[in-house]
């Protein structure tokens, strides 16, 4: 049992590339999210998927497009990169006690 | 309005002695959920417990106990017997109706720091 999985651990890009972070989760969860963390701020919510084929956006979805491949898969892509997308990317999925799993996250940076 | 305020940026506790960490909230529901999480320098969230709204009985597991005040709204997290591995960013999150139960709104966090 894995739990939650996320590709790269770390990635550098330029201002303009293009990427995108894998997640996996093996919990048969439905609900699967992606957060950013930067310093002093807290855990920021980028998009968010209820179930399969559903995503919806979160307090920070600007710049990023995400996929639910199927129930064990949920990606974030970055089309543009920019410096202020240099942050720690979080993956999370949920049980039914509202429980998040959180993978070990990807540290990006921009330059 | 922030809907998650911990307003201690950091804290210091000796080995064994307990320390409470302050999470206030704010939400017009009913119906919430609130949460803490640990964060070592590891960089993984880990869960540490869950406290419900209509939960009567304030929420506890192990050496980690929730100090539930709802007419004050406030979720301070207890931590019992400080051990050095207590070293970490402690999150306060919580849930309600304006996020549609589906998301977690998280604080700032608290940076603990365990001295022998």
């Amino acid at each position: 049992n894995a739990g939650v999985t996320q590709t790269p651990k770390f990635q550098v890009l330029k201002t303009g590339q293009s990427m995108t972070l894998q997640c996996a989760q093996d919990m048969n969860h439905n609900s699967m999210y992606w957060y950013r963390q930067d310093p002093g701020m807290g855990l920021r919510l980028i998009y968010y998927s209820a179930s399969e084929g559903t995503t919806d956006k979160g307090e920070v979805p600007n710049g990023y497009n995400v996929s639910r491949l199927n129930k064990r898969e949920f990606s974030l892509r970055l089309e543009s990169a920019a410096p202020s997308q240099t942050s720690v990317y979080f993956c999370a999925s949920e049980d039914i006690s509202y429980e998040q799993y959180f993978g070990p996250g990807t540290r990006l940076t921009v330059t | 309005a922030q809907k998650i305020t911990q307003t201690q940026p950091g804290m210091f506790v000796q080995e064994k002695e307990a320390v409470t960490l302050d999470c206030t909230y704010d939400t017009s529901d009913q119906s919430y959920g609130l949460f803490w999480y640990k964060q070592p320098s590891s960089g993984e969230m880990i869960f540490l417990i869950y406290q419900g709204s209509y939960d009567e009985q304030n929420a506890t597991e192990g050496r980690y106990s929730l100090n539930f005040q709802k007419a004050r709204k406030s979720a301070n997290l207890v931590i019992s017997a400080s051990q050095l591995g207590d070293s970490a960013m402690y999150f306060c999150a919580m849930r309600d109706r304006n996020s549609g139960y589906s998301t977690l709104t998280f604080g700032k966090g608290t940076m603990l720091l365990v001295s022998p």
